[in-house]
């Protein structure tokens, strides 16, 4: 079974741009959750997706905004780039979308650079 | 989300086996425990879970004390290729205050 596919792997914007991030989750999963993780802030949940619907939100502006497609396979955007939006951004899916009673599989993520 | 505390970093040498414990101290009563391996520039992998008692897989095994108040996950016999970060995770639901803790940076020595 394939795993979680995050595209692109690398991005370099520009601050003010805005940038789309997609994630194709596990076959048959329908949860889809974000994360960002930074040296100093660590991993941090964006926010969780399951059959089309946002169900769980992190602590993150507006600015940072997502969807799920009918396929599970769920987008990310972030509008006005900061410089301190520079990150790796993960995905995970999972099953039934209980991030502990249903293990998350992590994609490899899309290490974005804002200059 | 119970707060989860684990040592911060551990070096082992080859060969050896390598227990990370992680306390858990107001862990509920429908909260699973599951541990994350992750390397530079990927994505976190599943480990193991585990709710009470022991579970072991090919990788690793997770022992949990009837108060379950901590938990252990052990490595037998490590190789350079176990160096990466350890997370340990508790809880049942997302939510603002879901966070991945800083983890165990664990170093294998040859």
């Amino acid at each position: 079974k394939a795993g979680v596919t995050q595209t692109p792997r690398y991005l370099i914007k520009t601050r003010g741009q805005q940038v789309t991030l997609s994630c194709s989750p596990i076959s048959g999963h329908r949860s889809v959750s974000w994360y960002q993780q930074t040296p100093g802030q660590g991993l941090q949940f964006l926010f969780e997706y399951f059959s089309e619907t946002q169900r769980n939100k992190g602590n993150f502006p507006g600015r940072f905004s997502g969807r799920q497609f009918s396929n599970s396979r769920s987008e990310m955007n972030v509008s006005t780039l900061e410089l301190g939006d520079s990150a790796l951004y993960l995905c995970a899916s999972s099953l039934v979308g209980q991030p502990y009673n249903s293990p998350l599989h992590f994609g490899n993520g899309t290490r974005l650079t804002v200059t | 989300l119970a707060k989860t505390t684990q040592p911060i970093s551990m070096d082992s040498y080859e060969g050896q086996e390598v227990n990370i414990t992680c306390s858990h101290n107001n862990i509920a009563t429908n909260d699973y425990i599951t541990w994350y391996q992750q390397f530079p520039s990927q994505g976190p992998r599943f480990i193991i879970q585990g709710y009470k008692t022991k579970v072991t897989n090919e990788v690793a095994s997770l022992f949990i004390p009837a108060d379950r108040k901590s938990s252990t996950l052990s490595l037998p016999r490590v190789s350079l290729s176990d160096t990466a970060v350890y997370y340990c995770l508790v809880g049942d639901d997302y939510g603002q205050n879901f966070v991945f803790g800083p983890g165990t940076r664990l170093s294998v020595l040859p």
